[in-house]
């Protein structure tokens, strides 16, 4: 089967560092993508692991374990405009799972 | 370079009315996706096309539901009845090629059904 776990919700102060951690199981792997997505707005794309380790992308770095079936996506130096909705979104044989996301505060 | 377009960004209507979406993909863009997102939820895939051919539309209720992306560029997702479980954001993407490339998404189409 085909399942996603990602924490509801998480809480966090400006200036910090916050990880989000992803847990997947999909029927065939291509990859994993991370999405953030405001209040209101569509999904944009922030990154995408195809294989393990960690990609990093100036405050925002992710992180792959194929093995483990495991991502986390890590921000850095957090700002308020970080507050948003946080999806992970691993690729199975021919389409994107999503997950419900981690709504993510920043708090001054 | 113009977004994934969409229209109308919202849309109230009562129970059994029929209702129709709108996408304009971003060009050269042929694969094309229909997602449905509920609060709180991720979005979840209805359809896909690559150009004029639905490819994966084994999420789309075919009762009530149907899509069409007639010259491979523009697509329509129409609801016939409605029903108040249908009340969602409907969300279109589009990507180069197939779905190993990043999706970009239009801002969505609030629908609430009365």
């Amino acid at each position: 089967g085909q399942n996603i776990d990602q924490p509801t919700e998480m809480t966090a102060t400006e200036g910090a560092i916050v990880q989000i951690n992803c847990t997947y199981q999909t029927s065939g792997f291509n990859g994993l993508f991370w999405y953030q997505q405001h209040a209101g707005e569509a999904p944009t794309f922030l990154s995408y692991n195809v294989l393990d380790g960690l990609e990093e992308k100036g405050r925002f770095s992710s992180f792959l374990s194929r093995s483990k079936g495991y991502s986390y996506l890590l921000l850095k130096e957090l700002q308020m405009k970080d507050s948003a909705s946080y999806l992970c979104a691993p690729r199975g044989t021919d389409k994107l799972i999503f997950g419900t996301g981690t709504r993510l505060q920043v708090f001054p | 370079e113009a977004g994934v377009v969409q229209s109308p960004r919202y849309k109230i209507i009562e129970k059994k009315q029929p209702v129709a979406f709108w996408c304009n993909p971003i060009s050269g863009h042929n694969t094309l996706y229909w997602y449905r997102q509920n609060l709180g939820q991720g979005p979840e895939l209805l359809i896909r096309y690559e150009n004029e051919e639905a490819v994966d539309d084994s999420q789309l209720p075919k009762d009530r539901f149907s899509a069409e992306r007639l010259k491979g560029v523009d697509s329509t997702l129409k609801i016939q009845p409605a029903e108040l479980g249908d009340s969602a954001v409907y969300l279109c993407a589009s990507s180069l090629e197939t779905v190993y490339n990043e999706q970009f998404f239009g801002p969505g189409t609030r629908l609430t059904v009365l």
